[in-house]
């Protein structure tokens, strides 16, 4: 089983559409969760922070459920500039390594 | 514009040549990383140095070889590669490496091609 596992799609929504991702970690040790952006060429970037409470930045919530290993990440009202590659990254023991997913790849279309 | 510089940005290289790999970063931060990302496939921990020291080596084979000068420059010396070694390699920095809070800022990577 991967450490980090994220659905790849592409997600394909029209502008204004809600949709969600989900990603699974194997380690219930897992300390830190983090969504990352990656648009196409480029390298990624920090979006979100993911708290045991959950919280949300604007149009974007994030949501962690411990029980069950994963953390979701929902875009309301979606843009085209949504449009990229969301990073599901976990770290494991406090320390500076991060695992990666391979990415969910979102398609945004007028 | 994050703060990480890489370059080259992009790189063809016979698979007999050696070449190098910079980054730099201007955040005063005290850990650099090395990422390889290869198609399709998720980001993998090349190197970490923190406060100029390697802390970590992730089974990296040895015509890999990393360095760092000091806590602003990070070097990837590339000698006799393979074209499975083509990638976009990722150089990151983070304020310290004890803490998994730490955001890691990203360069814009180097793209590699190994003929």
């Amino acid at each position: 089983r991967k450490e980090v596992e994220q659905d790849p799609g592409p997600f394909n929504v029209p502008e204004g559409a809600t949709v969600a991702f989900n990603c699974t970690y194997s380690n219930s040790a897992s300390q830190s969760f983090f969504w990352y952006r990656q648009d196409c060429r480029k390298e990624p970037k920090l979006l979100m922070s993911v708290y045991s409470s959950g919280n949300e930045d604007g149009r974007f919530t994030a949501q962690l459920n411990r029980a069950s290993q994963y953390i979701s990440l929902l875009i309301r009202d979606s843009k085209l500039s949504d449009s990229a590659t969301y990073l599901c990254v976990v770290n494991m023991d406090s320390s500076y390594k991060l695992i990666f997913g391979s990415g969910t790849r979102l398609l945004v279309r007028p | 514009e994050t703060g990480v510089t890489q370059t080259p940005r992009h790189l063809v290289m016979g698979m007999t040549n050696k070449k190098s790999l910079k980054c730099e970063q201007h955040l005063g931060h005290n850990a650099m990383y090395w990422y390889k990302q290869s198609a399709k496939k998720p980001l993998e921990l090349m190197f970490v140095y923190n406060f100029k020291e390697q802390t970590e080596n992730n089974s990296v084979p040895s015509r890999f070889s990393p360095e760092c000068p000091n806590s602003s420059h990070l070097f990837l010396h590339l000698h006799t590669l393979q074209p499975e070694d083509s990638a976009l390699y990722l150089c990151a920095s983070s304020q310290d490496r004890g803490s998994g809070t730490d955001t890691q800022y990203f360069g814009p990577g180097t793209r590699l091609t190994v003929l």
